[in-house]
């Protein structure tokens, strides 16, 4: 079965930093991510929705400046959090498909931790 | 390989009859697992969740049921609605494994009025 993996698991850091999670599939080719972010009582908000070789499509409300994402490759999409402050600090999840309506394949998730 | 399987791609069920929808897991580590519903464009929300320690959690028309032994979790929505049509994720997750999510790939429900 498709794998998607996330790195790193989990990250602390300091405010003001940038962090960058990657995000892979593993045995097949992900024509599109998607990014998301865990809230309390733990359901998942989109952030975006990236395909290979264009530019990311933001939802509403989410900074496209601070939440800078790459899908360079069919296998990697990178999400990073630029200037991180501790409101940053989350669950982000990424979710991998062959393509639009294909099953998509989750993350196991970072956990970021801003100080 | 997938830790969390859904092996039901889809399922319709007659609006006011059972919903049942199932998840198999192959890591015995695994002590909390949660149930998300997703419609179209939107992230998955949060429905019902189940540790280790229970084999049953009723929140309303949803219940969700744990066999540890067979590590297989069921989800039932009774009396199923229209607006039940979504589709559902199953997530397993531990404090062995570092709380790390692992999803199933969702089975899309449609209820049929």
């Amino acid at each position: 079965g498709a794998v998607v993996s996330q790195h790193p698991s989990r990250v602390i850091c300091k405010s003001g930093t940038s962090v960058k999670i990657e995000c892979r599939s593993l045995d097949f080719q992900a024509t599109t991510m998607f990014w998301y972010r865990q809230f309390p009582k733990k359901s998942l908000m989109l952030m975006a929705t990236s395909n290979e070789g264009s530019k990311a499509t933001y939802e509403q409300g989410v900074e496209k400046d601070k939440f800078l994402i790459n899908h360079a490759s069919l296998t990697l999409s990178t999400l990073t959090v630029t200037s991180a402050h501790p409101e940053d600090s989350s669950f982000y999840i990424c979710s991998a498909a062959s393509g639009r309506g294909e099953t998509q394949y989750f993350g196991p998730g970072t956990r970021l931790l801003v100080l | 390989d997938q830790q969390v399987k859904q092996n039901s791609p889809s399922l319709s069920v007659q609006e006011g009859r059972i919903s049942i929808l199932n998840c198999d897991y192959t890591n015995s580590m695994f002590d909390y697992f949660l149930w998300y519903k997703k419609y179209p464009a939107e992230g998955p929300t949060f429905l019902i969740s189940i540790s280790s320690i229970k084999d049953k959690n009723e929140d309303g028309r949803f219940t969700v049921f744990l066999n540890k032994s067979a590590k297989h979790l069921s989800l039932h929505i009774v009396p199923s609605q229209p607006g039940d049509s979504a589709v559902y994720f199953c997530a397993a997750s531990g404090l062995a494994t570092g709380n790390q999510f692992y999803f199933g790939t969702g089975t899309s429900l449609t209820v049929i009025p």
